[in-house]
């Protein structure tokens, strides 16, 4: 069965640095997504991705964030100057619209900040 | 008013025993609804889709009220391996400003003990 995949699984890093968060969806999907998860709170929306541009972003997604579709494949979320706010886990998901509205998440990237 | 209310639980439940979660929405405008289960640091997987009619699958029931804006999932005969978090799920967006954007409860945990 097809799945989403995320690299790194894990990723540490000093505050003030740049990482990169990398996602590959599911081949025929056209919406890209990705979410956080601060450790014990709920699944928050970042950004939404279709036809190489964002079609809506949160509050959450400032300057400090971008996406990239830098191929047909991966998908990327940077995060420029990262805080220790920005410790979580990012999930990626994608969609494939004619099918249905289902999103399927990859099994995330786990970022800490220190 | 959060926008996708749950009850943070935990429900202790015994196998066997049949569970209920209620989950209520501020945007009246939504159009999808969804339950998501999601296993301690994992990434959160479709359980199943909320239709207006109400919808089964095995051992789980969904229900919808759009008038209440309350969403409901019924689990029955509760094997251990249900035990998981479940999240409420809701698009709040409809026709051609539907980005796909999901908006998550907080999770309701399920603990279920032999």
């Amino acid at each position: 069965e097809p799945e989403v995949t995320q690299t790194p699984s894990h990723q540490v890093t000093q505050m003030g640095q740049e990482v990169i968060l990398r996602c590959v969806p599911i081949s025929n999907h056209l919406y890209f997504y990705w979410y956080r998860q601060i450790l014990g709170q709920k699944v928050e929306f970042l950004v939404s991705f279709y036809n190489n541009e964002i079609s809506e972003k949160s509050e959450i997604f400032d300057d400090q964030f971008s996406v990239e579709r830098p191929d047909g494949s991966n998908f990327t979320l940077k995060i420029r100057s990262t805080k220790l706010e920005d410790s979580a886990m990012y999930f990626c998901a994608s969609s494939d619209p004619w099918v249905g509205e289902t999103q399927y998440f990859g099994p995330g990237t786990r970022l800490l900040v220190l | 008013r959060k926008e996708v209310e749950q009850d943070p639980g935990p429900f202790n439940v015994p196998e066997g025993a049949t569970v209920a979660f209620n989950c209520t929405y501020s945007n009246s405008a939504s159009q999808s609804f969804f339950w998501y289960r999601q296993d301690c640091r994992k990434e959160p997987k479709l359980l199943m889709s909320v239709y207006s009619s109400g919808n089964e699958d095995g051992r789980f029931t969904a229900q919808l009220n759009r008038a209440s804006q309350y969403i409901s999932l019924l689990i029955r005969d509760s094997k251990l391996s249900d035990s998981a978090t479940y999240l409420c799920v809701v698009n709040p967006s409809q026709g051609s400003s539907n980005t796909g954007k999901l908006i998550f409860g907080q999770g309701t945990t399920l603990q279920v003990k032999p």
